[in-house]
């Protein structure tokens, strides 16, 4: 079953703005991590941050994690065309479980 | 470095015939999976395995084996194909635990059962 799930499901701006996805989970988590898929290909690792942290940057990614809430936001500042693609969150739950339960994730589209 | 390499890359099959997925990853990661993705379904893991010799059932398990006689090659089986396994198929790898488990993707296997 879904542990992460995605919102909004598809995002459409336009080249310059900002994007913000956000995911939810349902259990206690060792670490979230973001991946993107651009049409066609495998999952790219893009952040991780631990359940301990509330916040990570990684050039123009923005990654934030409120484990009250259960959910974590991933917030692309100056988007580019290049940035479409689809994006998931993944979460390894607490235990030292060696799987990753991903979500459905959120479709990004940006126009030129 | 590779990476995650899948082999094939697209595969029709018919209804009742089977056939072997290959993953191979040249990071000598211990850790390698296999997942399904859908439409609307987001990853589903199907099996993985934590070390050479070792499997593991995932979400999905029915109707695939999978074996890991070599630690950098992890095979999916689909011994009577159904059209429910029309999916596309992606395979990936981690490190050992102290790397909190980071997964590189291969760039997936896309098969069609008729």
């Amino acid at each position: 079953s879904q542990q992460g799930e995605e919102d909004p499901q598809a995002l459409s701006i336009q080249e310059g703005e900002n994007a913000t996805m956000n995911c939810s989970y349902k259990t206690s988590i060792n670490n979230l991590q973001w991946y993107r898929q651009n049409s066609g290909r495998g999952l790219v690792h893009l952040i991780l941050i631990r359940s301990n942290e509330r916040e990570k940057h990684s050039g123009r990614l923005r990654v934030t994690l409120d484990t009250s809430k259960k959910s974590s936001s991933l917030l692309i500042t100056a988007s580019r065309a290049a940035d479409t693609a689809s994006y998931f969150c993944a979460t390894r739950t607490q235990g030292g479980s060696e799987k990753l339960v991903f979500g459905k994730g959120t479709k990004l589209t940006v126009n030129p | 470095n590779a990476g995650v390499t899948q082999t094939p890359k697209f595969r029709v099959l018919k209804t009742g015939q089977s056939m072997t997925l290959l993953c191979a990853q040249d990071m000598n990661h211990e850790y390698m999976y296999w997942y399904r993705q859908d439409p609307g379904m987001g990853l589903r893991l199907i099996h993985y395995s934590v070390g050479e010799g070792t499997t593991a059932k995932g979400e999905v398990p029915d109707g695939y084996n999978v074996s890991r006689l070599k630690k950098q090659n992890f095979l999916l089986g689909l011994e009577s194909a159904a059209p429910s396994q029309t999916s596309v198929y992606f395979c990936a790898s981690s490190y050992s635990p102290d790397r909190l488990y980071e997964q590189y993707f291969g760039p997936g296997t896309r098969l069609t059962v008729t």
